[in-house]
């Protein structure tokens, strides 16, 4: 069964910077790529960006260009998404999801909530 | 980008109601449109994809239809664990973009 598991949620500094992990398990890592997406408080649902695990490619939202770096473990079958200069406005639950080309994320990671607060 | 607008934003129905859903995009995804479900706490699942593809395991009283620029998902006989937000999202072009959400309560 295919499950993502990310680390658990942080509370940062304007300013600062965050590493939400994203572990896979239940198939083969490199097959797929992974999709972030974010939740801010009552807002709809927005995507960041993805890579491709087999080779490392990365496509990002030009909303968030420059300020967000996915990266990918092959060995610890792991994505990884880093947001710089936080501001109050980062404040949401990231989620991670596994890609499924035209049809669609599934699953989701369980979600980090990552708080931006002086 | 293409910009997806759901409606209702919130409805209220009854056990056992049928529920229609309309995410409306601003330029056709093809047919490269998907709907989830949230739940308090919970993150998204998919429920169809490719506008009208029901996901394994998913109740067949979901369904989706629509074409071009308009999608519906419908919910027939709505059951107590149905009340959730639903979105839509297009997977045609970048950036992939959601809908604004439906919430649906018991009324």
């Amino acid at each position: 069964q295919v499950h993502l598991v990310q680390s658990g949620a942080e509370v940062k500094k304007p300013g600062a910077s965050v590493k939400v992990s994203c572990k896979a398990s239940g198939y083969t890592f490199t097959s797929d790529a992974m999709h972030w997406v974010r939740q801010a408080p009552g807002q709809r649902l927005e995507w960041m960006g993805w890579i491709n695990a087999a080779n490392g490619n990365t496509k990002y939202s030009q909303k968030f260009q420059g300020r967000v770096t996915i990266t990918w473990d092959t060995s610890a079958n792991a994505a990884y998404m880093e947001l710089s200069s936080l501001r109050s406005e980062d404040t949401a639950i990231y989620y991670c999801a596994k890609d499924r080309g035209p049809t669609g994320f599934s699953p989701w990671g369980q979600g980090t909530l990552i708080t931006v607060s002086s | 980008d293409i910009q997806l607008t759901q409606s209702p934003s919130f409805l209220s129905a009854s056990v056992g109601d049928r529920v229609t859903i309309t995410c409306r995009a601003s330029q056709g995804p093809s047919n490269y449109l998907a709907w989830y479900q949230q739940k308090p706490g919970k993150a998204p699942k998919l429920l169809i994809y490719a506008a009208f593809t029901l996901e394994s395991g998913v109740p067949s009283r979901f369904s989706g239809s629509g074409s071009g620029t308009e999608f519906t998902l419908t919910i027939n006989s709505l059951q107590p664990e149905d009340f959730a937000t639903y979105y839509c999202q297009q997977l045609n072009s970048y950036p992939l973009t959601f809908g604004g959400g439906t919430k649906v309560e018991i009324k």
